[in-house]
């Protein structure tokens, strides 16, 4: 069965590091993207992807990065972690056929920075 | 500024009663609105969606409703069943395509057998 998957699924880091969280899908989906979530905030959208080599900035980018090299990744990165970046991150997936699109989310990535 | 607002932060229903989870949207641009669900330590996933040219669409026990006059939607299940308890998120998008939908903060359903 086609799954999206995160890794890992928890993560402890420092303030001032360098993390890259991983999002692989094996939908073969060219839409992908990341979103955040914290508490009275819902999701928000950090960046999103149409196909390869394609990036774009979503609602709250600042300080985190993306590429898209394959169809199946879209690793998220934080340049240099900071304590506002301690969320909950998802990674979806979606296509786009005729009017219907259906987006598929992974498990989430808990990050904590300390 | 929240654009779509989910004022119930958690709702508990009887086993068998209806569910009725609310969200209110201050775009008047939104034209498609969407409900997620989310079990703990998982990815939402999509339930169902209405699209601004319909005032209602049904799947299963799962009907949405739609008051463009009053930038009101609200997910109604049943009967409530005690695997629907997860938290629900009311999203709403100025047009198609995932960029642009913006998330409420979620309302709990607890369904007590």
């Amino acid at each position: 069965d086609a799954e999206i998957t995160q890794s890992p699924r928890h993560k402890i880091t420092e303030t001032g590091r360098q993390v890259t969280l991983a999002c692989h899908q094996t939908w073969n989906h060219n839409n992908m993207f990341w979103y955040r979530q914290d508490l009275g905030h819902g999701l928000r959208l950090i960046h999103y992807s149409y196909g390869v080599q394609d990036t774009n900035k979503g609602e709250v980018s600042d300080g985190y990065s993306v590429s898209r090299s394959n169809t199946e990744d879209l690793p998220l990165t934080l340049e240099s972690a900071a304590s506002s970046q301690t969320s909950v991150y998802f990674c979806a997936s979606s296509e786009s056929r005729g009017t219907k699109e259906t987006q598929y989310f992974g498990p989430g990535t808990r990050l904590l920075v300390l | 500024d929240q654009q779509v607002k989910q004022n119930s932060p958690s709702l508990s229903v009887q086993e068998g009663r209806i569910s009725i989870l609310n969200c209110d949207y201050t775009n008047s641009m939104f034209d498609y609105f969407l409900w997620y669900k989310k079990y703990p330590a998982e990815g939402p996933t999509f339930l169902i969606s209405i699209s601004s040219i319909k005032d209602k669409n049904e799947d299963g026990r799962f009907t949405v409703f739609l008051n463009k006059s009053a930038k009101h939607l609200s997910l109604h299940i049943v009967p409530s069943q005690p695997g629907d308890s997860a938290v629900y998120f009311c999203a709403a998008s100025a047009s198609r395509g995932y960029q642009k939908v913006t998330f409420g903060t979620g309302t709990k359903l607890q369904v007590i057998p």
